[in-house]
């Protein structure tokens, strides 16, 4: 049972380098989300999707990127890294939007831009 | 999405009981209480969930009064190992119209 998987799981990158994180689910969830967490914080949501096809902006959404083009996936890209991207990211998923639905997270990515 | 209010951080010994509430004010009738827990450098992850009443399961117990404005996450005899930062989100099952927004949670420091 993999639930939500996450690579890679370290990458340092350069300034103004590119780099896709992936996310795969298992659990045919409709419900898909990135979220990046930075030390000693909490989790902010970046981009979120309710479905293949469909994806929407969370609360700091900017200088990333998503698509969802199956149910399965969902990549993370950084379209130019900068140092105030240095974060932990974690991809989740739920059965539905709802917050009463179990919220399922992959073992987080740790990215450092230097 | 219900706005929650929980106690940004708790210390406690080891061997205690620990509760922490968390107040949800404006929670809708068809709303649920959840609470999740988070390690260090891993993700958060499903503890328990209530509607109303107490619900009990082999890691805390939930209560929630009667007006449902508010729920407390009790951890019976806590370990070293309890220490993490302790999520409460209040929303529906199903569909809803808000993504999951996770607040800054609570963070439980367990001391021997």
């Amino acid at each position: 049972n993999a639930g939500v998987t996450q690579t890679p799981k370290f990458q340092v990158l350069k300034t103004g380098q590119s780099m896709t994180l992936q996310c795969a689910q298992d659990m045919n969830h409709e419900y898909m989300s990135w979220y990046r967490q930075d030390p000693g914080m909490g989790l902010r949501l970046i981009h979120y999707s309710v479905g293949a096809g469909i994806t929407d902006q969370g609360e700091v959404p900017n200088g990333y990127n998503v698509s969802r083009s199956t149910t399965e996936d969902f990549p993370l890209r950084l379209l130019s890294a900068a140092p105030s991207q240095t974060s932990v990211y974690f991809c989740a998923s739920s059965y539905a939007l709802g917050s009463g639905n179990t919220i399922y997270f992959g073992e987080g990515s740790w990215l450092t831009v230097v | 999405l219900a706005k929650t209010t929980q106690p940004i951080s708790m210390d406690s010994y080891e061997g205690q009981e620990v509760n922490i509430t968390c107040s949800h004010n404006n929670i809708a009738t068809n709303d649920y209480i959840t609470w999740y827990q988070q390690f260090p450098s891993q993700g958060p992850r499903f503890i328990i969930q209530g509607y109303k009443t107490k619900v009990t399961n082999e890691v805390a117990s939930l209560f929630i009064p009667a007006d449902r404005k508010s729920s407390t996450l009790s951890l019976p005899r806590v370990s070293l190992s309890d220490t993490a930062v302790y999520y409460c989100l209040v929303g529906p099952r199903g569909p809803g119209n808000t993504p999951l927004v996770f607040g800054k949670g609570t963070r439980l420091s367990v001391i021997a």
